[in-house]
């Protein structure tokens, strides 16, 4: 496609649920990034996925976040047992390579626990 | 060591203005500032970036000053029109890392 995509757009769910957002990236963007943005706490960063190497998951807020790449393509983050502190707008990026490259991002999947 | 700051929060300028955003970092690992612009209910999106090798960078109505001694950097919209009414943020990346460190944003209105 022409740009990065993510579905849902929106997803409400409640408090204990498990939910999956999934992101496709540009074709033949090799680097896949997950950022988090909400009100109190601006753009921070998640997940960084580089072509075949071991993700850099030092931003995920706690062991209930987690995230794969399939086919170094399409990636899921999952969030489990979710609390209300999660609701936030979850953005994906992409970009060619990695380090120092311009990052592309999706429009976000709207989260909100109730 | 991972923050960067952002000022002002919010600023309002004439149509035809100057809009001026600064941000302040404190990890001289850094090496790629970028800025992207965000409108209500998008992703951001790249406005422009400069390297610490450059002190300014221009494209368009869009400048980036870039004082490395300072370790700041800063954005200059001339001619500032409605349509760049929007949130703008810049961002800072180091040399061994992909990720993004933000600043807080500044959300920009234009008035006509």
């Amino acid at each position: 496609g022409a740009g990065v995509s993510q579905s849902p757009s929106n997803k409400v769910t409640e408090k204990g649920k498990d939910v999956e957002l999934r992101c496709d990236p540009i074709s033949g963007h090799t680097a896949l990034y997950w950022y988090r943005q909400s009100l109190g706490q601006g753009l921070e960063f998640l997940i960084y996925f580089q072509g075949n190497s071991a993700p850099d998951k030092s931003g995920l807020p706690s062991d209930r976040f987690s995230a794969e790449r399939t086919g170094g393509s399409v990636s899921t983050l999952t969030i489990q047992r979710t609390q209300q502190e999660d609701s936030a707008v979850y953005l994906c990026a992409s970009s060619l390579a990695g380090v120092g490259e311009t990052q592309y991002f999706g429009p976000g999947t709207r989260l909100l626990v109730l | 060591q991972q923050q960067v700051k952002q000022s002002p929060q919010s600023l309002i300028v004439q149509k035809g203005g100057i809009s001026i955003i600064n941000c302040a970092y404190e990890n001289t690992a850094f090496d790629y500032f970028p800025w992207y612009q965000q409108f209500p209910g998008k992703g951001p999106a790249l406005l422009i970036a400069i390297r610490p090798d450059v002190s300014e960078k221009k494209e368009g109505r869009f400048t980036i000053s870039f004082n490395k001694s300072a370790k700041q950097f800063s954005l200059h919209i001339m001619d500032s029109q409605p349509g760049d009414s929007a949130t703008y943020f810049c961002a800072a990346m180091g040399s061994n890392t992909g990720k993004l460190i933000f600043g807080q944003g500044t959300t920009l209105q234009v008035k006509p």
